[in-house]
């Protein structure tokens, strides 16, 4: 079955330090995969997709993500944080015969000044 | 970007009233989604639609129901309001046909608590 694995809870980091948060899929095609950001009390916000080519990707807020296929993963990077960037991290899959989006956990990014 | 809407934003109810969360989008959008969210969890698909007369149930099963008369609108109800129905419900909608993959642009969720 497709999964998707964040494996840090929270991670803390100081303002203007870089930023790597963890993202491992199981799925046996390609899949499409995405970064969302939720701010506490809203909605999901889109940060990036991957769906085909560059395997770098850019998205809003000065992130970017890589899709490695021989590691499974998407990891999110930013070289420099900002305190606003403290809010719940979500990757996700779209995948299965359906393409509904298969989500990880979510990763809480607190800030330190 | 596509605008989408949930009201209430808050809500407590006492256990066995029945309520209804609305969504509503703006961009004409066929395909439309409500989440389950709990905090540390991931999110869980409770039902679905790819268009007007379309419904279908999630990944998660739910004691709620859903319509989809119109396009914009995507309400979910529930009977009988019980404490376990507490947890945020997050609404979303994407663009394209059945058996594509396409970015989903969420509402703000409604937060519901159940005495």
């Amino acid at each position: 079955a497709q999964s998707v694995t964040q494996p840090d809870i929270h991670i803390t980091v100081s303002e203007g330090a870089s930023l790597e948060l963890r993202c491992n899929y199981s799925y046996g095609a390609t899949p499409y995969l995405f970064w969302y950001v939720q701010s506490p009390g809203q909605g999901l916000q889109l940060l990036l997709k991957y769906f085909s080519g560059d395997t770098l990707v850019q998205g809003i807020k000065g992130f970017e993500a890589e899709f490695k296929r021989s590691q499974s993963s998407f990891n999110l990077r930013k070289p420099s944080v900002h305190w606003s960037d403290a809010a719940e991290y979500f990757c996700a899959v779209g995948a299965g015969s359906n393409y509904q989006l298969i989500w990880g956990a979510g990763t809480k990014l607190i800030i330190k000044p | 970007e596509a605008d989408i809407y949930q009201t209430p934003r808050y809500l407590v109810i006492g256990t066995g009233k029945k309520i209804t969360l609305e969504c509503s989008q703006t961009m004409g959008h066929d395909k439309m989604y409500w989440y389950q969210q709990d905090p540390g969890m991931e999110l869980h698909l409770i039902h679905y639609s790819y268009g007007v007369n379309s419904t279908e149930k999630g990944d998660l099963s739910s004691e709620s129901t859903v319509s989809r008369i119109r396009t914009e609108h995507f309400p979910l109800t529930l009977e009988s309001a019980r404490p376990s129905h507490t947890s945020q419900y997050l609404c979303a909608s994407s663009p394209g046909p059945r058996g594509s993959v396409q970015i989903q642009y969420f509402g703000p969720g409604t937060r519901l608590t159940v005495t």
